[in-house]
């Protein structure tokens, strides 16, 4: 089936740092969503993008999606301890004429620096 | 307003035994969305419910089955329980399905199943 690459998989940060991950897709997305998790909790929506080349904000948050519909990435800026958790990007297939349900990329795990 | 609310949020099952798994929706959502999470697959979709009526299947055998309620409440059954069945089963409701903007998923906290 359809997957989406999401990299990188696993990232480390200090307070304070920007933070960037993207997901990219060999094919056609109508919607783009920025999920973060939590252990031992479902996923917590923070973007969601409609258009191509929309760019949003949440935040110290943004997300931008692709202009060729194919990819989107997440930015965090000046990231703190809670930005901790794994981010999931999530897109909506376009199948000529119908919308699938959610795929989702693999999760980027944000860790701090020891 | 309430989140999505899943039932139970552990459970431990042996090979072999099945397993059902409840899901109330946010009020006024009525499309209700199954993932199964694992490390190694990350999110993968099962099925969804809107009206009563399954609208989309992923790719998963027939010993996984779902339904739902007038009332909008699903639940999921596994029967014939695998090792590989271990995994959080995340609940995820929506306003409506379909069409833009409909797949956005708010999800429960999930059921962690364990299979012994």
């Amino acid at each position: 089936g359809q997957q989406l690459n999401q990299s990188p998989q696993s990232m480390f940060i200090q307070e304070g740092e920007d933070v960037s991950m993207n997901c990219t897709s060999s094919s056609i997305f109508n919607t783009w969503l920025w999920y973060k998790q939590d252990p031992g909790e479902g996923p917590v929506l923070l973007i969601a993008l409609y258009k191509a080349g929309e760019l949003t904000s949440n935040g110290r948050l943004t997300a931008q999606f692709g202009i060729t519909r194919k990819d989107s990435f997440l930015n965090i800026s000046a990231s703190i301890p809670s930005d901790v958790g794994i981010y999931f990007c999530a897109g909506q297939p376009y199948y000529g004429g119908s919308q699938g349900n959610l795929i989702f990329g693999k999760g980027t795990k944000l860790s701090v620096k020891p | 307003k309430a989140g999505v609310t899943q039932t139970p949020r552990y459970l431990i099952k042996t090979r072999g035994q099945q397993v059902t798994l409840s899901c109330s929706p946010i009020s006024g959502h009525r499309s209700v969305s199954w993932y199964q999470q694992t490390p190694g697959q990350g999110l993968q979709f099962l099925f969804e419910y809107f009206s009563e009526t399954q609208r989309n299947k992923g790719n998963f055998p027939g010993r996984f089955s779902g339904r739902q309620f007038s009332n909008s409440r699903s639940e999921m059954n596994v029967s014939t329980l695998e090792l590989g069945d271990s995994a959080l089963y995340l609940c995820a409701s929506s306003f409506v399905a379909g069409g833009v903007g409909a797949n956005v998923l708010t999800f429960g906290a999930g059921s962690r199943l364990t299979v012994l």
